[in-house]
């Protein structure tokens, strides 16, 4: 069964550095893909960034970055250079790519950025 | 160029009504999913749907719950007599196709309260 893993309930940081949000995940599947999503205050879900198992190289997007080590089964999040904006709950998620395709979530990390 | 529509944001009902919940997905996109989330969890799937096909709905409670997606209109996730265990927010996702790398788009959710 598939199973993520958030151990970070709350993480507080300084505007302008650098933060790791921690992500480790459980599967038998070979093929898989690990999701970020940012939930501000008001609600919405918000898709970040994507890496896919047999990806070689770690996915970027913009500040977004996402560390994979895929023997020790984690995909942390790293976001560069921390803003007030990016106050909100990220959840990590993974989906494996047989069957439904189901999205399973982690409990999430709630990131507040201090002036 | 609209993204997944959910209405109504906000919904309330005594215990013992009926809650409906719809969700029009992107344009184009036949994958439909269906997420619960709790207050302070990560969503939990509930059911995945293709257009006048349930494919998965081994996250939906046994009773009372039941979704479609017809040929023509939204999807509805309908609860019946509902409880106040089902103050929650419903989330709607939608995706193009089954891919690796093919993220879920959410709508910003229908959020229930039972009386």
């Amino acid at each position: 069964a598939q199973k993520i893993t958030q151990t970070q309930p709350g993480m507080f940081v300084q505007e302008k550095e650098a933060v790791t949000l921690d992500c480790t995940y459980d599967t038998s599947d070979p093929s898989y893909g690990l999701f970020w999503y940012k939930q501000p205050s008001s609600g919405e879900m918000i898709f970040l960034i994507y890496q896919g198992s047999y990806d070689q190289q770690n996915a970027t997007e913009g500040r977004y970055s996402l560390n994979f080590q895929k023997a020790r089964k984690s995909a942390n999040l790293v976001i560069s250079a921390s803003q007030l904006g990016d106050s909100a709950m990220y959840f990590c998620a993974m989906r494996e790519l047989q069957g439904a395709q189901k999205l399973v979530f982690g409990q999430g990390t709630r990131l507040t950025i201090n002036p | 160029n609209a993204g997944v529509m959910q209405n109504p944001r906000h919904l309330v009902r005594r215990r013992g009504q009926e809650a409906r919940l719809r969700c029009s997905p992107m344009k184009g996109h036949s994958h439909v999913y269906w997420y619960r989330q709790l207050p302070e969890e990560g969503l939990k799937f509930m059911v995945y749907l293709q257009k006048e096909n349930i494919i998965d709905e081994s996250g939906m409670p046994k009773e009372r719950f039941s979704a479609e997606f017809p040929k023509e209109g939204p999807s509805i996730l309908r609860i019946q007599q509902v409880v106040r265990g089902d103050s929650a927010a419903y989330f709607c996702a939608s995706s193009l196709y089954q891919a690796a790398g093919q993220p879920q788009h959410f709508g910003d959710g229908t959020r229930l309260s039972i009386l």
